[in-house]
């Protein structure tokens, strides 16, 4: 089974400041990991992924094995930032056919950049 | 159409009431997944379909809830006999194809909520 955990259930900085919301996971395979965003009255939406090891709105996230974490930041944030963040697992590997895409989601942070 | 899009946004049930909440998801994406977001929670799964067949319906909570899928394209999830339980916000998700790397795009969500 695989687990998500977001220790923060709220963040709050203020603007330029730097960011770093947490994500810690537990897996016993091969984990893609995810951060999703919903911006207020918005649908979720993918950020960024750990395959593709891009920078996206500034957002960096690695995935570290060793200790089991996936950590989105942010050197300098901005009020746009503000909005709910989604760490998700999914696994890798399609392991007895079962691994078809199906995410597991943290509780998600709630961010908010003050001016 | 420009998304995946769910119908109503949202619903209102009186408890024991039987509810159908739509999903259209992106024309020609082989992949559909149904959430489950209680409030202050991540999203859970509940079940998936890889065009018509359901392949996983392990996150349903009880034998209220049954979801079909029927020509491959749009999605009912259908609960029955409502209970205060039951309410939250469902979310439905498509994506092109099975395989590992493919991104999956949310609908808005319904709301439901059993008084």
């Amino acid at each position: 089974a695989q687990r998500v955990t977001q220790p923060e259930k709220l963040l709050s900085v203020f603007k330029g400041a730097p960011v770093e919301l947490k994500c810690n996971y537990s897996y016993s395979g091969s984990p893609e990991l995810f951060w999703y965003v919903q911006y207020s009255r918005q649908r979720l939406q993918l950020l960024l992924r750990h395959i593709s090891r891009e920078s996206i709105k500034g957002f960096t996230a690695d995935l570290n094995k060793g200790e089991t974490s996936f950590h989105l930041k942010k050197p300098f944030a901005q009020e746009e930032d503000s909005a709910m963040y989604y760490c998700a697992l999914r696994p890798q590997t399609n392991a007895g056919g079962t691994s078809y895409g199906k995410l597991t989601f943290g509780q998600g942070t709630i961010l908010t950049v003050h001016p | 159409g420009a998304g995946v899009s769910q119908s109503p946004r949202y619903k209102v049930a009186k408890r024991g009431q039987d509810v159908a909440l739509r999903c259209d998801p992106i024309s020609g994406h082989v992949s559909l997944f149904w959430y489950q977001q209680a409030l202050g929670q991540g999203p859970e799964f509940l079940t998936y379909f890889q065009n018509e067949a359901q392949l996983d319906k392990s996150g349903l909570p009880s034998d209220r809830f049954f979801a079909e899928r029927p020509e491959g394209s749009v999605s009912t999830l259908k609960i029955q006999r409502t209970q205060k339980e039951d309410s939250a916000v469902y979310l439905c998700a498509s994506s092109r194809w099975t395989v590992m790397n493919t991104e999956a795009f949310f609908g808005q969500g319904t709301r439901l909520t059993v008084v």
